[in-house]
Protein backbone atom coordinates (compact mmCIF):
# COMPACT_ATOMS: atom_id res chain seq x y z
CA UNK A 1 0.00 0.00 0.00
CA UNK A 2 1.25 3.77 -0.65
CA UNK A 3 1.97 5.23 2.52
CA UNK A 4 1.31 9.05 3.48
CA UNK A 5 3.58 10.96 6.17
CA UNK A 6 1.94 14.35 6.97
CA UNK A 7 4.19 16.93 8.68
CA UNK A 8 3.52 18.83 11.19
CA UNK A 9 1.26 16.32 12.84
CA UNK A 10 0.17 19.16 15.00
CA UNK A 11 0.41 22.62 14.12
CA UNK A 12 -0.72 25.63 16.10
CA UNK A 13 -1.27 29.04 14.26
CA UNK A 14 -2.28 32.79 15.15
CA UNK A 15 -5.22 33.80 13.88
CA UNK A 16 -4.79 35.69 10.39
CA UNK A 17 -1.72 34.16 9.94
CA UNK A 18 -0.38 31.48 7.53
CA UNK A 19 -0.31 28.12 8.05
CA UNK A 20 1.25 24.79 5.84
CA UNK A 21 1.03 21.52 6.13
CA UNK A 22 3.03 18.77 3.75
CA UNK A 23 2.37 15.50 2.60
CA UNK A 24 4.73 12.99 0.89
CA UNK A 25 3.61 9.55 -0.28
CA UNK A 26 6.04 6.45 -0.86
CA UNK A 27 5.46 6.14 -4.44
CA UNK A 28 4.27 8.32 -7.40
CA UNK A 29 1.33 9.37 -7.55
CA UNK A 30 0.80 9.64 -11.58
CA UNK A 31 -1.70 7.72 -12.84
CA UNK A 32 -1.72 6.13 -16.14
CA UNK A 33 -4.08 8.96 -17.73
CA UNK A 34 -1.25 11.34 -16.31
CA UNK A 35 -3.58 13.03 -13.30
CA UNK A 36 -2.02 12.73 -9.80
CA UNK A 37 -5.22 12.20 -7.58
CA UNK A 38 -4.18 13.95 -4.29
CA UNK A 39 -6.84 15.10 -2.51
CA UNK A 40 -7.21 17.41 0.80
CA UNK A 41 -9.79 17.22 3.30
CA UNK A 42 -10.52 19.22 6.46
CA UNK A 43 -12.32 17.36 9.22
CA UNK A 44 -14.12 19.87 11.60
CA UNK A 45 -15.02 18.72 15.71
CA UNK A 46 -17.41 16.09 14.80
CA UNK A 47 -17.91 16.39 11.68
CA UNK A 48 -17.64 13.90 8.58
CA UNK A 49 -14.88 15.48 6.79
CA UNK A 50 -15.25 17.41 3.79
CA UNK A 51 -12.85 17.61 0.35
CA UNK A 52 -10.98 20.90 0.01
CA UNK A 53 -8.81 20.20 -2.95
CA UNK A 54 -8.56 17.63 -5.32
CA UNK A 55 -6.16 16.73 -7.91
CA UNK A 56 -3.24 18.47 -5.85
CA UNK A 57 -4.42 22.21 -6.21
CA UNK A 58 -8.25 22.25 -7.81
CA UNK A 59 -10.40 23.88 -5.07
CA UNK A 60 -13.95 22.35 -4.46
CA UNK A 61 -17.08 24.52 -4.30
CA UNK A 62 -17.61 27.02 -1.68
CA UNK A 63 -13.82 26.54 -0.34
CA UNK A 64 -12.23 29.70 0.45
CA UNK A 65 -9.60 30.61 -2.04
CA UNK A 66 -7.38 31.15 1.17
CA UNK A 67 -6.89 27.32 0.75
CA UNK A 68 -4.48 25.86 -2.38
CA UNK A 69 -2.50 23.66 -2.91
CA UNK A 70 0.78 22.35 -4.85
CA UNK A 71 3.49 19.42 -5.50
CA UNK A 72 4.10 16.88 -7.86
CA UNK A 73 5.55 13.23 -7.99
CA UNK A 74 5.31 12.45 -4.41
CA UNK A 75 5.77 15.54 -2.26
CA UNK A 76 2.74 17.85 -1.70
CA UNK A 77 1.34 20.91 0.21
CA UNK A 78 -1.85 22.58 1.79
CA UNK A 79 -1.15 26.47 2.44
CA UNK A 80 -3.81 28.38 3.79
CA UNK A 81 -3.24 31.83 3.81
CA UNK A 82 -4.49 33.46 6.81
CA UNK A 83 -6.00 30.96 9.43
CA UNK A 84 -9.70 32.02 10.44
CA UNK A 85 -11.04 30.39 13.93
CA UNK A 86 -13.43 28.06 11.23
CA UNK A 87 -10.52 26.35 9.80
CA UNK A 88 -9.59 24.38 12.84
CA UNK A 89 -9.86 20.61 12.96
CA UNK A 90 -8.01 18.06 11.36
CA UNK A 91 -6.38 17.96 7.38
CA UNK A 92 -5.77 14.59 5.84
CA UNK A 93 -3.96 13.95 2.74
CA UNK A 94 -5.45 11.45 0.38
CA UNK A 95 -4.44 9.63 -2.61
CA UNK A 96 -6.52 8.26 -4.81
CA UNK A 97 -4.11 6.92 -7.41
CA UNK A 98 -3.73 3.71 -6.44
CA UNK A 99 -5.63 0.95 -4.84
CA UNK A 100 -6.10 0.79 -1.21
CA UNK A 101 -6.34 4.40 -1.61
CA UNK A 102 -4.57 5.47 1.78
CA UNK A 103 -4.65 8.56 3.78
CA UNK A 104 -2.24 10.80 6.01
CA UNK A 105 -2.04 10.25 9.57
CA UNK A 106 -3.93 14.09 9.53
CA UNK A 107 -2.31 17.66 11.22
CA UNK A 108 -4.51 19.17 13.82
CA UNK A 109 -4.75 22.94 13.58
CA UNK A 110 -5.40 24.83 16.50
CA UNK A 111 -5.37 28.49 17.38
CA UNK A 112 -2.79 29.22 19.66
CA UNK B 1 -28.10 19.06 -3.29
CA UNK B 2 -26.48 15.56 -2.72
CA UNK B 3 -27.10 13.52 0.76
CA UNK B 4 -25.74 9.87 1.62
CA UNK B 5 -27.35 9.04 4.96
CA UNK B 6 -26.15 5.81 6.20
CA UNK B 7 -28.10 3.61 8.86
CA UNK B 8 -27.43 0.33 10.51
CA UNK B 9 -24.93 1.24 12.99
CA UNK B 10 -24.99 -0.11 16.82
CA UNK B 11 -23.36 -2.36 19.51
CA UNK B 12 -22.40 -6.44 18.21
CA UNK B 13 -20.91 -8.89 19.97
CA UNK B 14 -17.32 -10.01 18.77
CA UNK B 15 -17.98 -12.64 15.90
CA UNK B 16 -21.49 -11.30 15.47
CA UNK B 17 -22.96 -9.74 11.82
CA UNK B 18 -23.99 -5.73 11.23
CA UNK B 19 -25.51 -4.39 7.67
CA UNK B 20 -24.58 -1.09 7.12
CA UNK B 21 -26.94 1.18 4.28
CA UNK B 22 -26.27 4.17 3.01
CA UNK B 23 -29.08 5.92 1.05
CA UNK B 24 -28.22 8.44 -1.60
CA UNK B 25 -29.82 11.67 -3.29
CA UNK B 26 -29.32 14.46 -5.40
CA UNK B 27 -27.39 12.65 -7.85
CA UNK B 28 -27.56 9.95 -10.57
CA UNK B 29 -26.60 7.03 -8.59
CA UNK B 30 -25.55 4.52 -11.19
CA UNK B 31 -22.97 6.77 -12.95
CA UNK B 32 -21.01 6.59 -9.58
CA UNK B 33 -18.75 4.32 -7.92
CA UNK B 34 -19.72 4.33 -3.96
CA UNK B 35 -16.66 3.70 -1.31
CA UNK B 36 -17.34 2.75 2.36
CA UNK B 37 -14.54 4.49 5.06
CA UNK B 38 -14.23 3.92 8.68
CA UNK B 39 -12.77 5.84 11.56
CA UNK B 40 -11.69 4.65 14.41
CA UNK B 41 -12.43 6.53 17.57
CA UNK B 42 -9.95 9.24 17.99
CA UNK B 43 -8.01 7.67 14.58
CA UNK B 44 -7.54 8.53 11.20
CA UNK B 45 -9.33 7.77 8.15
CA UNK B 46 -8.91 4.27 6.86
CA UNK B 47 -10.21 2.82 3.37
CA UNK B 48 -12.92 -0.09 3.27
CA UNK B 49 -14.39 -1.13 0.10
CA UNK B 50 -15.74 -0.03 -3.18
CA UNK B 51 -18.13 -1.00 -5.86
CA UNK B 52 -18.74 0.49 -8.79
CA UNK B 53 -21.54 2.20 -10.83
CA UNK B 54 -22.96 -0.90 -12.17
CA UNK B 55 -22.35 -3.19 -9.31
CA UNK B 56 -19.95 -5.90 -11.10
CA UNK B 57 -16.83 -4.92 -9.63
CA UNK B 58 -15.62 -4.66 -5.96
CA UNK B 59 -12.72 -4.09 -4.25
CA UNK B 60 -12.13 -4.54 -0.43
CA UNK B 61 -9.04 -3.81 2.38
CA UNK B 62 -7.19 -6.84 3.55
CA UNK B 63 -8.23 -6.40 7.00
CA UNK B 64 -11.93 -6.51 6.22
CA UNK B 65 -11.27 -9.10 3.04
CA UNK B 66 -13.77 -12.22 3.40
CA UNK B 67 -15.73 -11.02 6.08
CA UNK B 68 -17.20 -7.84 4.33
CA UNK B 69 -19.33 -7.83 1.04
CA UNK B 70 -20.50 -4.28 -0.14
CA UNK B 71 -23.37 -4.54 -2.84
CA UNK B 72 -25.60 -1.68 -4.19
CA UNK B 73 -29.39 -1.55 -5.25
CA UNK B 74 -29.42 1.08 -8.04
CA UNK B 75 -33.32 0.97 -7.87
CA UNK B 76 -33.46 2.58 -4.80
CA UNK B 77 -30.17 4.46 -4.67
CA UNK B 78 -28.67 2.28 -2.15
CA UNK B 79 -25.02 0.84 -1.36
CA UNK B 80 -24.65 -1.49 1.27
CA UNK B 81 -22.05 -3.37 4.08
CA UNK B 82 -23.00 -6.84 5.19
CA UNK B 83 -20.35 -7.30 7.67
CA UNK B 84 -18.99 -10.51 9.48
CA UNK B 85 -16.94 -12.03 11.83
CA UNK B 86 -16.85 -8.63 13.23
CA UNK B 87 -13.31 -7.90 15.60
CA UNK B 88 -12.84 -5.24 18.34
CA UNK B 89 -10.94 -3.76 15.93
CA UNK B 90 -13.87 -2.89 13.19
CA UNK B 91 -15.41 -0.78 16.09
CA UNK B 92 -15.20 2.65 13.79
CA UNK B 93 -17.46 5.30 12.40
CA UNK B 94 -18.53 3.99 8.98
CA UNK B 95 -18.72 6.49 6.25
CA UNK B 96 -20.50 6.19 3.10
CA UNK B 97 -18.58 8.14 0.31
CA UNK B 98 -19.62 8.62 -3.26
CA UNK B 99 -17.22 7.92 -5.64
CA UNK B 100 -14.99 11.24 -6.76
CA UNK B 101 -14.14 11.22 -2.87
CA UNK B 102 -16.51 14.39 -3.24
CA UNK B 103 -19.12 13.73 -0.22
CA UNK B 104 -19.30 12.00 2.44
CA UNK B 105 -22.57 10.85 4.85
CA UNK B 106 -22.78 11.90 8.64
CA UNK B 107 -21.49 8.30 9.47
CA UNK B 108 -22.98 4.87 11.33
CA UNK B 109 -20.90 4.18 14.62
CA UNK B 110 -20.29 0.55 14.87
CA UNK B 111 -19.26 -0.78 18.20
CA UNK B 112 -17.76 -3.99 18.58
CA UNK B 113 -18.01 -4.96 22.47
CA UNK B 114 -19.31 -8.16 25.15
Amino acid sequence: DVVMTQFPLSLPVTLGQPASISCRSSQSLVYSDGNIYLNWFQQRPGQSPRRLLYKISNRDSGVPDRFSGSGSGTDFTLKISRVEAEDVGVYYCMQGTHWPYTFGPGTRVDIK
Amino acid sequence: EVQLVESGGGLVQPGGSLRLSCEASGFTFNNYWMHWVRQAPGKGLVWVSRISGDGSSTAYADSVQGRFIISRDNARNTVSLQMTTLRAEDSAVYYCVRGGIDYWGQGALVTVSS
